[in-house]
């Protein structure tokens, strides 16, 4: 069975500072996809960022970056110059995809950001 | 992407009735999830729904306590059934974006809490 891990339950940064948020994931599987959700107090959920794991080359979305070890089964999000804003929920997801499609996500526990002013 | 619509937003129940959510998407869409979010976890996948066939429930989740209808391509609804206290949560909705980059986009969810 694939499983989503998250060891950190919340973390703090300054505005304007860096900050990494942990996310492990085990699977016998080699073609799957990896993603980072945030959820804010309006409870929406939000795609941050989505990597393939067929692509060696880390995911970027302007502010926000993955480090992807597919060895080490390792999935950080580096969020940088971090804004008010960005205080959520944080959700690292696992999907297979079925048949190619889209299938079921996967979500570790979460992790609460706080940006601090 | 696609555009969910979720009804209701929330509600507040007494013990033991049911209630049917709605999910309303703009656009037609082969997959349907529903997942549960209990208060401060994660989100847990309860059914699968696709069009014209029975819903796939996962395990922990049983189709008596959580009938899904899925009447076509744009549309689902998930019943909770003879709710507890322990029913309360965030119900969501969740499609395939239509860019087909195996991403899902969700509704706003649907907050129930049972009295």
């Amino acid at each position: 069975a694939q499983t989503v891990t998250q060891s950190q339950p919340e973390m703090s940064v300054q505005e304007a500072e860096t900050v990494t948020l942990s996310c492990t994931y085990d699977t016998s599987e080699n073609n799957y996809y990896l993603f980072w959700y945030k959820q804010p107090p309006s409870r929406q959920m939000i795609l941050v960022i989505r990597q393939e794991a067929y692509k060696q080359q880390n995911a970027t979305e302007n502010r926000f970056s993955v480090n992807f070890q597919k060895a080490a089964k390792s999935f950080s999000l580096k969020i940088s110059d971090s804004q008010l804003g960005d205080t959520a929920m944080y959700f690292c997801a696992f999907m297979i995809p079925y048949g190619g499609a889209t299938n079921k996500l996967i979500f570790g526990t979460g992790t609460l950001l706080a940006v601090q002013p | 992407s696609a555009v969910i619509s979720q009804k209701p937003s929330r509600d507040i129940c007494q013990r033991g009735t049911s209630l049917t959510i709605q999910c309303q998407v703009d656009s037609q869409v082969t997959m349907m999830f529903w997942y549960r979010q209990q208060p401060g976890q994660s989100l847990t996948l309860i059914a699968t729904a696709n069009q014209g066939s029975e819903a796939t429930y996962e395990s922990g989740f049983v189709i008596d306590k959580f009938p899904i209808s899925r009447p076509n391509l744009t549309f689902s609804t998930l019943t909770v059934s003879n709710m507890s206290p322990e029913d309360s949560s965030i119900y969501l909705c969740s499609v395939a974006a239509q860019s087909g980059a195996n991403v899902l986009t969700f509704g706003a969810g649907s907050r129930l809490t049972v009295l």
